[in-house]
Parts: C-alpha cells; sequence; structure tokens
C-alpha cells in the first residue's frame, strides 16, 4: 500500500511569500497531522485534522494553516514567509483507533522549505 | 504540559555491546509512549510503543511511571542500528506527538 506522499519535495521561498504545501495520507487514514522540524527547536507539533476538522493545534502563529479534504488529502500553508521558517515539514497519517487508543502514525518523505 | 527529554545528544557503541538510550517524559494523565526511528535517507518510523509491549529488531522498552522514564534497550547493538532515535508521548486519544530532541545512536563495528 502507498505510503504518506508529500508534495513538493523542496521549495525555496522568498521573505515575505507564501507557500501551501500538500500532503497524500495512507489511503483510509482519516488523520493526517504534520510537523515542523528544525536542527535547533526539533519535531514540534503544528496541527491535525481529521475528518477535514482540526481537531488539535500546537503553539505556532496563525501565519501557519492548514485543511483537509473529504478524500482525507491536507494542505498546509504559511503566508508572510519569514527567515525562521526554512525547515522540514512532515505530514503523518494514522488510522484512528476507537476507545482512545492511538494508532501507528505513518510519516511522509518531508518538504524541505527554504525561505531566503 | 507535556514534555520528553532525550538527555543524550549522540551515543556511540560498539557492536555486541549493550545499548540504552534514555527518555524521560512529564505528563499529567495516562500517556502513550512511542519509540520512531530514522534510519539514514529514510523516512522517520515507529519502532516500538509501549502498549504493544513487543520486541522490535531485539529492543525493548519498559514504561516506568513511577520514574516517567521510556529507556530504549537493546542487549547487543549491531551496525544496522545506527540511526536517529526519537522518544515521544501523546496522551490517550490525542494523535499529538510530542517528541523529544533524539539520539544519534553510532554503532561502532
Amino acid at each position: 500500500k502507498a505510503g504518506v506522499t508529500q508534495t513538493p519535495r523542496y521549495l525555496i521561498k522568498t521573505r515575505g511569500q507564501q507557500v501551501t504545501l500538500s500532503c497524500s495520507p495512507i489511503s483510509g487514514h482519516r488523520s493526517v497531522s504534520w510537523y515542523q522540524q528544525t536542527p535547533g527547536q526539533g519535531l514540534q507539533f503544528l496541527f491535525e485534522y481529521f475528518s477535514e476538522t482540526q481537531r488539535n493545534k500546537g503553539n505556532f502563529p496563525g501565519r501557519f494553516s492548514g485543511r483537509q479534504f473529504s478524500n482525507s488529502r491536507s494542505e498546509m500553508n504559511v503566508s508572510t514567509l519569514e527567515l525562521g521558517d526554512s525547515a522540514l515539514y512532515l505530514c503523518a497519517s494514522s488510522h484512528r483507533g476507537t476507545g482512545g487508543m492511538n494508532t501507528e502514525a505513518f510519516f511522509g518523505q518531508g518538504t524541505r522549505l527554504t525561505v531566503v | 504540559a507535556q514534555r520528553v527529554t532525550q538527555p543524550e545528544k549522540l551515543l556511540s557503541v560498539f557492536k555486541g555491546a549493550p545499548v540504552e538510550l534514555k527518555c524521560n517524559y512529564s505528563y499529567s494523565g495516562s500517556p502513550e509512549l512511542f519509540w520512531y526511528v530514522q534510519y539514514s535517507r529514510q523516512r522517520l518510523q515507529l519502532l516500538l510503543r509501549h502498549i504493544s509491549r513487543e520486541s522490535i529488531k531485539g529492543f525493548t522498552a519498559d514504561l516506568n511511571k513511577g520514574e516517567t522514564s521510556f529507556h530504549l534497550k537493546k542487549p547487543f547493538a549491531q551496525e544496522e542500528d545506527s540511526a536517529m532515535y526519537y522518544c515521544a508521548l501523546s496522551g490517550s486519544g490525542n494523535e499529538k506527538l510530542t517528541f523529544g530532541t533524539g539520539t544519534r545512536l553510532t554503532i561502532i563495528p
């Protein structure tokens, strides 16, 4: 079965621009989470979507937003890019279990965003 | 607030020697603990989780609620164990993962 697919793999943007990253989850997975990975801060949770609704949000400014479509594909958008937004953005999908138990999160390869 | 601490950024171990990667957590409630691994040029993947109590690739981890720890252990290191290891925590029913800063494990032949 196909894994989590993120596009594009690499992006270079200029300060002040905006960017949209895409994530296609594993078929049947309805939960999609986004993470930012940087050498200084490590892996930090951005937000999680389930059935087109944002269920969880991390401590990031409002410039970071996302959405999920009816086919569970998700996009995240960053507006007014800053140099500090340069990072690897990872998407993870999971088949949310019942009874409160979390299931395995499957990660994509990531999108490497460079802001110049 | 939930927090995961991995005190060692780098760890080098000789092949055949025991390995222990430390992880301590802070969480008010019943957490779910995971170890994720990232091999060179591969994506982040789940190694094991405390609920399943499995041994994967010879690795085990026991949740110690008294010491709030979830250390990863393997009795005999192999060269293919060289990778970046992340300890992670989530609240029950919550998909948000809080990661530690990771430990880069290098196995010396």
